[in-house]
């Protein structure tokens, strides 16, 4: 198993440019969650989809900030237009029950927004 | 609401013991324990429902106070590889919706 895959591993862009992240969640994991870390707040749910449908966005900071799961092995959170206070590290994680097993995080994307 | 964790921070020697805890205002169904190494993912350590015991994994284990509303997980002689941020991430319902996680510990050990 390749595990929660994410691409880019780091993105640095330009104030006002759209960005998108990809997430492909391992196989079989009904749940899919996007985080964001940063030194200041931490871990922050943004939002998660269970079985492709969005459950919970109430975690996305604003309507810059979008998320879709068109099939079970694929998502993308996008930010349009980008600021500098959307630098930080954007985790994708998957799971087959998170009740009763935990998350797996993929590595992550660093977005720098200059 | 956010669980509250302490020590904030731990620096200890290799073979030394430590304990890490969480605690939440309210009443709590689950509780996680991850850990994050510098530079990458949290990885899951263990989950602790309620009512259920214990949980145990290498020399890492952990407890589940209901009453307390707080969870403590216990690193039992350590190692240089225990180095990291531990955070708690708790639950409050049965279908996973106020799910948060804590701040994090930074645990240091040192040879």
């Amino acid at each position: 198993d390749a595990g929660v895959i994410q691409s880019p591993r780091h993105e640095v862009t330009e104030m006002g440019q759209e960005v998108t992240l990809r997430c492909k969640p391992i196989s079989g994991h009904d749940y899919l969650f996007w985080y964001r870390q940063t030194m200041m707040r931490g871990l922050e749910l943004l939002i998660y989809f269970n079985n492709n449908v969005p459950i919970d966005d109430s975690g996305m900071p604003e309507d810059r900030f979008s998320a879709k799961m068109p099939n079970a092995s694929f998502s993308t959170l996008k930010i349009q237009p980008s600021e500098p206070r959307d630098s930080a590290v954007y985790f994708c994680a998957s799971s087959l029950d998170f009740l009763n097993y935990g998350y797996t995080f993929g590595s992550g994307t660093r977005l720098t927004v200059v | 609401q956010q669980p509250v964790q302490s020590p904030q921070a731990v620096i200890l020697r290799e073979g030394e013991d430590a304990v890490i805890n969480c605690s939440s205002s309210k009443a709590l169904y689950s509780v996680h324990w991850y850990r994050q190494k510098h530079g990458e993912a949290p990885v899951f350590l263990m989950i602790l429902l309620k009512g259920g015991e214990q949980k145990g994994h290498e020399k890492i284990s952990a407890s589940f106070n209901e009453k307390k509303q707080q969870s403590s997980l216990y690193l039992t002689a350590s190692q240089l590889s225990y180095s990291g941020t531990y955070f708690c991430g708790t639950e409050i319902g049965i279908y996973g919706q106020n799910f948060v996680f804590g701040p994090g510990t930074r645990l240091s050990v040192l040879p």
